[in-house]
Order: C-alpha cells, then structure tokens, then sequence
C-alpha cells in the first residue's frame, strides 16, 4: 500500500499569514497516463470533506486563489497566502494512483 | 447541483447487518464510479471501497473485504453498501462519494454506523 505521510499534523497560524501543508507518499504517484494523481480535501468543523486540489495543483471551481499545489514524484505542497477565519479545519491529502487509495493523516489548521 | 444523499444508518450489534443507501442527482450517475468512505469519529479518513460506473469492477480495503459489498443501480441513481458481519471497528460515518479517475469529485453528508451491544 501506499503510504502517505502529512506534516505538521497541528498548524497554528496568525490571520493573514501564510500557512504550509506537507505530503509525502512512499512511492512516486506519477501514472503511466502522465499524470499525477494527489489530491488534496479540506473538512471543516462538522463538515463533509470537500476537494480543493486534484492532480497536484489543479484548484476546483469556487476554491479561493490563496490556496495551492504544488509538488512531483513522492513530495507535494498545500499552501495557503493568507490564511482567513474560514480556512480553519483539517487538511488531507490522498493518493489516487493505485488501490487501496489512502490518506494522509490529516494537518489540523488553527488560528493562533 | 451534485447531491449525494446517505440513509440506512443506525445502531446495530456487533455480528449484525446494516445496508447504507446513497441517492445521487445533478449528474449522469451512471458515467461515473463510485466511493465509500469512512471516518472514525475525531480520526482521520479511510477508503473503504470503489466500483465502475457500469458495476463490473469493484475494489474493497482489507480490512471489509469478504464483510462489505458495495453494488449499484444505474436505473435508480442508488449506491449501496451492504454491511455484514460487522465489528466495533466499523463504527464510522460512511461517506458516499463520486469519483473520476484518480480523485472523489464530491462528497454526500455522511451516515453515522455504531456497531455496540
């Protein structure tokens, strides 16, 4: 199986101020097709998750421009340039590549 | 709109049965796979199993393999999940998601499973 491993796991963050999320997978997610299938979901407090990033830093319709994705082969970024009040949650990251698809642990985002 | 609404959830004891029924619309549900997932309240999140949009392919975690069955019907925008056998550890809110390659498009509200005696 894949393993995907997030870090920090609690991210305290001053308003305004630039957050950045961690995933490493132990092997490349890279397909043969081309494309590299790393997602990122954000769930807030009592929420659903729901997709921010697909395919390393392709940003979903409604998603603010302050969050991206970023990375290759085995090492990926979620960042934020501004963190806002609403961006308080828990971020997870998740491979798409090969089954079991799997997780990342989750980085819980606080405002300090 | 992407609706993907979740019902069957409940208590039930360990050893028991339960069938979860995911209802999708704002889509052609039948172009598109499906997911189930899991979250263990307060923990993180877990993949429990995918099947084709056709229905022909389907793909569980080990650890519901042989206990969960995941099936669809395209003629009534209906996933399902049948739940048998099951154990504390079952004890989650399952999601049912669409998915495309490679990702989970959107995600349903949830239905919260207790496996308890």
């Amino acid at each position: 199986d894949v393993v995907m491993t997030q870090s920090p796991l609690s991210l305290p963050v001053t308003l305004g101020q630039p957050a950045s999320i961690s995933c490493r997978s132990s092997q490349s997610l890279k397909h043969s097709d081309g494309n590299t299938y790393l997602n990122w979901f954000q769930q807030r407090p009592g929420q659903s998750p729901r997709r921010l990033i697909y395919k390393v830093s392709n940003r979903d319709s409604g998603v603010p421009d302050r969050f991206s994705g970023s990375g290759s082969g085995t090492d990926f970024t979620l960042k934020i340039s501004r963190v806002e009040a609403e961006d308080v949650a828990v971020y997870y990251c998740m491979q798409g590549l090969q089954w079991p698809r799997t997780f990342g642990q989750g980085t819980k985002v606080e405002i300090k | 709109e992407v609706q993907l609404v979740e019902s069957g959830g409940g208590l039930v004891q360990p050893g028991g049965s339960l069938r979860l029924s995911c209802v999708a619309s704002g889509f052609t549900f039948n172009k598109y796979a499906m997911r189930w997932v899991r979250q263990t309240p307060g923990k993180g999140l877990e993949w429990v199993s995918d099947i084709s949009s056709s229905g022909d392919a389907t793909y569980y975690a080990d650890s519901v393999r042989g206990r969960l069955t995941i099936s669809r019907d395209n003629s009534k925008d209906t996933l399902y999940l049948q739940m048998n056998a099951l154990r504390a550890e079952d004890t989650a809110i399952y999601y049912c998601a669409k998915g495309s390659p490679g990702t989970i498009d959107d995600w349903g509200q949830g239905a919260l499973v207790i496996v308890s005696s």
